[in-house]
């Protein structure tokens, strides 16, 4: 069962932001969202995750809303390498429900 | 070089016939997986390994067989392929499963089965 629900696709302009949003609204309290994303023909790659609080690294920021029943993944400046389909994923910290399980995700496509 | 390897990279067989797609990783990581990508269901999880010689049944594991002899091995059987396992098969290791341990895949096996 998905516990996330994503748009299925979404595009926007090389060199602005890309905010992709996600739905996880019966998330539970020992719960991250994870996001990774897929390269056409590739391995799905890390990009990153969270549990309440807003979190960046090197490739994108995250945002979680306070009641964490949806969060936001940013790409602050997209480039045409960007264009992929990016998984929302809701993951326990531990037990049966910590493996990584993928819906179908959103694919963003980046035009020049 | 380190990293995740899968072998072959692209298979065709034909049904009825035992294949074995294969997984290698440096890392020594204790967790690996095998995941199953088609069209409209996105990645569903084969089966796992916490360990050598441990393994457990995922989502989709009916028709497959995994054995874990080494850490660094995860090799996926087919005993006798069915044309309803075409697919693109990707391998992931972690170090764990709980949060803060990332996956990492490989570059996937694309199998055809005539």
């Amino acid at each position: 069962d998905a516990k996330t629900t994503q748009p299925p696709s979404m595009d926007c302009a090389e060199g602005r932001a890309a905010n992709l949003p996600c739905n996880h609204s019966t998330i539970s309290g020992n719960e991250y969202v994870y996001w990774y994303r897929q390269i056409h023909s590739q391995g799905p790659q890390y990009i990153i995750h969270g549990l309440k609080n807003n979190e960046t690294n090197e490739m994108a920021s995250l945002i979680i809303t306070e009641d964490r029943k949806s969060s936001t993944l940013i790409l602050p400046h997209a480039t045409l390498r960007d264009t992929a389909v990016y998984y929302c994923i809701v993951r326990a910290s531990t037990g049966a429900n910590s493996k990584l399980t993928f819906g179908k995700g959103i694919t963003l496509s980046v035009r020049p | 070089d380190a990293g995740i390897t899968q072998s072959p990279r692209y298979k065709i067989t034909e049904t009825g016939r035992q294949v074995t797609l294969m997984c290698h990783q440096t890392w020594s990581h204790s967790y690996m997986f095998w995941y199953r990508q088609d069209l409209g269901h996105g990645l569903r999880l084969i089966y796992y390994s916490a360990a050598a010689d441990i393994t457990d049944k995922g989502e989709v594991p009916d028709g497959y067989v995994v054995s874990r002899s080494k850490t660094e091995n995860f090799p996926l059987t087919l005993e006798s392929a069915t044309r309803s396992q075409t697919s693109v098969y990707f391998c992931a290791s972690s170090e764990g499963v709980g949060t803060g341990y990332g996956y990492t895949f490989g570059s996937g096996t694309r199998l055809t089965v005539v």
